[in-house]
């Protein structure tokens, strides 16, 4: 069974600059998250799907910053215009998520974004 | 708001040594907790998950202890060998379905 695939596996962009990142879930998995992680820390969550909606954006900077579920399969992750501070290392994770049970989420294995 | 620290920030120790991490939550109210390993450069592996009802789980020379109450967890590795090392990141699932992280043990076993 395949993992969660991300792409690109790294991206070097310059300031200002929009840039896109995209993930496919393990099939069958209603749930997709977007993490950020920066060095040295543990990731933090950036937006929660369930299907193809949108269930926890809280923590997603929406000025710059945006995603989206098309088909409730696959998703992309947009930052424009991209930011010094925004260089760190965008994961993707999926579940599936069951009435009456909670389960671990599967991790991909991130994109590296630098921003110079 | 939920806060998960992680002690040691890392760890060095020979081969063959049993090791324990440890991890504290400030908010009991979790659904579970989840210990993952990072090697560098790579995403995140699932080591063990341990639902809010369980006090522990073990797979092959791994054990995860769970005190909700305490608010604290153990990852125990025994006879600690090289391919261990890596940064150990523990997580809590809170009641938004939302895992926070603490920031990870960086774990060296030195051959």
């Amino acid at each position: 069974e395949a993992g969660v695939v991300q792409s690109p596996r790294y991206k070097i962009i310059e300031k200002k600059q929009p840039v896109a990142f995209w993930c496919n879930p393990i099939s069958g998995h209603n749930t997709l998250y977007w993490y950020r992680q920066n060095l040295g820390q543990g990731p933090e969550l950036l937006i929660r799907y369930e299907n193809e909606e949108a269930v926890d954006d809280s923590q997603l900077p929406k000025d710059r910053f945006s995603a989206e579920r098309l088909k409730g399969v696959d998703s992309t992750l947009k930052i424009q215009p991209a930011e010094l501070g925004d260089s760190a290392v965008y994961l993707c994770a999926s579940r599936l998520e069951m009435a009456g049970g909670s389960n671990e989420q599967f991790f991909g294995p991130g994109t590296r974004l630098t921003v110079l | 708001k939920q806060e998960v620290t992680q002690i040691p920030a890392a760890l060095s120790v020979p081969e063959g040594e049993n090791l324990v991490l440890n991890c504290s939550f400030t908010d009991s109210a979790i659904y579970n907790l989840q210990w993952f390993r990072q090697d560098p450069g790579k995403g995140l592996t699932s080591l063990l998950l341990i639902q809010s009802s369980q006090r522990e789980q073990t797979s092959g020379r791994l054990n995860a202890s769970l005190d909700k109450s305490s608010g604290r967890s153990t990852l125990y590795i025994a006879a600690s060998q090289p391919g261990d090392s890596a940064t150990y990141l523990c997580a809590v699932e809170d009641s938004s379905y939302k895992l926070i992280f603490g920031s990870g043990t960086r774990l060296l076993v030195r051959p």
